[in-house]
């Protein structure tokens, strides 16, 4: 089955960058009939999906309005995974970090997330 | 504030049935059949439960099921059993393009 194994620094000092990496295993990250994800989850925001990477002929990200000036989200074919970047993080940004594999979907955000990241505490110390 | 609207908590005794709700607009829940649950326990991630309303992903026990009716989806989880015990989450697809959110609802079993 698909897994997702996350990786990354847990302390960010404000006005940096949040840098996180998620494995992917059982699947490839070029699958056409898959989208993969970053959501966030904080105590303050709640649940927020971030962006997704996904291959269809090309490659292709989008971005949540709220944080698209600042995001960027990468496939890497030579490993398998997917990447995470936020750009001049807050202490807003302070929370834990999911990636998921999101199925084909006509939506736009994708709404069902399956499986997800064991999700990384990441805090932004100012 | 949370798009979507659910009780902070609710309980059941083993072998009961629960209701969790979760309630939106017409631009949201009450728009489009893509309501997902999600159930996480503490400090794991979570696990998607039901989706498009009423669909169980392959692995997900059947006593647990969704539906929907107007503005307000529902989670059920029949015969109760202790491990059940945890947070659960509802999404739905908004006309804004935009996934919202419940607040998200702890589940005692008592």
């Amino acid at each position: 089955q698909v897994q997702l194994q996350q990786s990354g620094p847990g302390l960010v000092k404000a006005s940096q960058t949040l840098s996180l990496t998620c494995a992917i295993s059982g699947d490839s990250v070029s699958t056409y009939s898959a989208t993969w994800n970053w959501i966030r989850q904080s105590p303050s925001r709640g649940l927020e999906w971030l962006g997704r990477t996904y291959h269809r002929s090309k490659w292709y990200s989008d971005y949540a309005v709220s944080v698209k000036s600042r995001i960027t989200i990468n496939p890497d074919t030579s490993k398998n995974q997917f990447s995470l970047q936020l750009n001049s993080v807050t202490p807003e940004d302070t929370a834990v970090y999911y990636c998921a594999r999101a199925a084909d979907s006509p939506t736009y955000p994708p709404t069902r997330f399956d499986p997800w990241g064991q999700g990384t505490l990441v805090t932004v110390s100012s | 504030q949370s798009a979507l609207t659910q009780p902070a908590s609710v309980s059941g005794s083993p072998g009961q049935s629960i209701t969790i709700s979760c309630t939106g607009t017409s631009s949201d829940v009450g728009g489009f059949n893509y309501v997902s649950w999600y159930q996480q326990h503490p400090g794991k991630a979570p696990k998607l439960m039901i989706y498009d309303v009423s669909n169980r992903p392959s692995g997900v026990s059947n006593r647990f099921s969704g539906s929907k009716s107007g503005n307000t989806a529902s989670l059920t989880i029949s015969g109760l059993q202790a491990e059940d015990e945890a947070d659960f989450y509802c999404s739905s697809y908004s006309s804004s393009n935009t996934l919202v959110f419940g607040g998200g609802t702890r589940l005692t079993v008592l």
